[in-house]
């Protein structure tokens, strides 16, 4: 069964340094997604993208945050200088569409803790 | 705005008795509702939605739904658990105008089953 695969699985980073984190989405879907969720909260949205351009996103979804498509099957989430509020769990998910019946199938996720 | 709140971050049941997780919603327009699983270390795993039509919606693993327009709710049974079914549950939100993907979750419930 096709799924959504992310990595790194964990990442530790010192405060202000950029990362990157990667997700391949399932290979006929069109619409992307990242969440994330900080230790003990809930699941936050916070950008959906399709066709090379972000379809909406979040107030939690500032300049320091930008997403891309470099090739055929990767997705990244850059965050260009990461804060201590930045450590959570970055999940990636994809759909074959944008409506809001569809099912959005989620990565295992990726652990960023911000030192 | 739409909101989910689920009631109880914490259940425990007990092996073959009911599971019981209550999702309540908030949306200004006709809602679609997913009940999502995780188990440790690994992503959201959808387990039943609720778009149109029946509004006893069955799932994967002996899971159900029932929508409740009149009462704002959308809980979670199982008539009998099973140890393979402690996890977390999130119930989410989505937009029921076709017009956006994103997903707004609840807290997210954990499930314990005690042998």
């Amino acid at each position: 069964e096709p799924e959504v695969t992310q990595t790194p699985s964990h990442q530790v980073t010192q405060m202000g340094q950029e990362v990157i984190l990667r997700c391949v989405p399932i290979s006929n879907h069109l619409y992307f997604y990242w969440y994330r969720q900080i230790l003990g909260q809930k699941v936050e949205f916070l950008v959906s993208f399709y066709n090379n351009e972000i379809s909406e996103k979040s107030e939690i979804f500032d300049d320091q945050f930008s997403v891309e498509r470099p090739d055929g099957s990767n997705f990244t989430l850059k965050i260009r200088s990461t804060k201590l509020e930045d450590s959570a769990m970055y999940f990636c998910a994809s759909s074959v569409a944008l409506a809001g019946s569809e099912t959005q199938y989620f990565g295992p996720g990726t652990r960023l803790l911000v030192l | 705005a739409q909101s989910v709140t689920q009631l109880g971050s914490h259940v425990s049941v007990s092996e073959g008795a009911l599971v019981l997780l209550r999702c309540n919603y908030s949306s200004s327009v006709p809602p679609y509702l997913f009940w999502y699983v995780q188990y440790p270390n690994q992503g959201l795993q959808l387990l039943l939605k609720y778009t149109t039509g029946a509004t006893l919606v069955k799932g994967i693993n002996g899971f159900e739904a029932e929508f409740k327009k009149s009462e704002t709710s959308f809980h979670l049974t199982k008539p009998s658990a099973h140890m393979s079914d402690a996890a977390e549950y999130f119930c989410a939100v989505s937009h029921g105008n076709n017009q956006g993907g994103k997903l707004i979750f609840g807290q997210g419930t954990e499930l314990s089953v005690k042998p």
